[in-house]
């Protein structure tokens, strides 16, 4: 099956800063998402980007599937951003949701 | 916004007892997922239904746990009996899976259910 990985496992930031989570995966995908868990445990969506690029507020997300990496950017980072992020694809060879061991981003007043 | 709704979001019990999940899916999603997540192991797959067919339940211990889909609208995981180890927050998803050309479709977690057995 795909194999998903993401980097850095962990990231601590000052309140403010900026950040960039990567994404890589080991076939070619044609969906890819990303996700928060925050601190009560909810996964939130974030991007549904197969491909291309896509913006939401502070955060984007960039996905280049034929060198099978996606990043998300998050900009001028809240407390509220930290949790563990992660992203997943569908893996229709197996027919499973993938998910990378995520990012844990910590944000610090 | 739509949602996927489950219940109870926790649950204490003694190891032993039946334990009942319950989820329900966004009105037109064809598949719907049962994810665990613990500390030590991350996500872990249990279970999913492609319109209400079980597709693959690999992920789950076949003697205590089963998954089902009476109807559309609901979904359901149940541990019988519970143990200890089962302690973990149980996610449901909802997603319309299509194709491999058109892709997967946004997948959309619930709020989990935090189960623990003491």
């Amino acid at each position: 099956g795909i194999q998903v990985e993401q980097s850095p496992p962990d990231l601590i930031l000052q309140e403010g800063a900026n950040s960039t989570l990567r994404c890589n995966f080991s076939d070619s995908v044609n969906n890819l998402q990303w996700f928060h868990q925050n601190p009560w445990g909810q996964l939130i969506n974030l991007f549904y980007i197969p491909s291309g690029t896509k913006q939401n507020g502070r955060l984007s997300a960039t996905t280049v599937a034929t060198e099978r990496y996606s990043l998300l950017y998050i900009s001028s980072s809240q407390t509220t951003d930290s949790g563990v992020y992660f992203c997943a694809v569908f893996d229709f060879g197996n027919e499973k949701l993938t998910f990378g061991t995520g990012t844990r981003l910590t944000i610090i007043p | 916004d739509a949602r996927v709704t489950q219940t109870p979001r926790h649950k204490v019990t003694e190891m032993g007892q039946e334990v009942t999940m319950r989820c329900q899916p966004i009105l037109g999603h064809n598949t719907v997922f049962w994810y665990r997540q613990t500390m030590m192991q991350g996500l872990e797959l249990l279970a999913y239904f492609r319109n209400r067919a079980p597709l693959d339940d690999s992920g789950m211990p076949k003697d205590r746990f089963s998954a089902e889909m009476p109807d559309a609208t609901l979904a359901t995981l149940k541990i019988q009996p519970s143990e200890p180890r089962d302690s973990a927050v149980y996610f449901c998803a909802s997603g319309l899976v299509r194709d491999r050309v058109s892709g997967a479709n946004v997948l959309t977690f619930g709020a989990g259910s935090r189960l623990t057995v003491l």
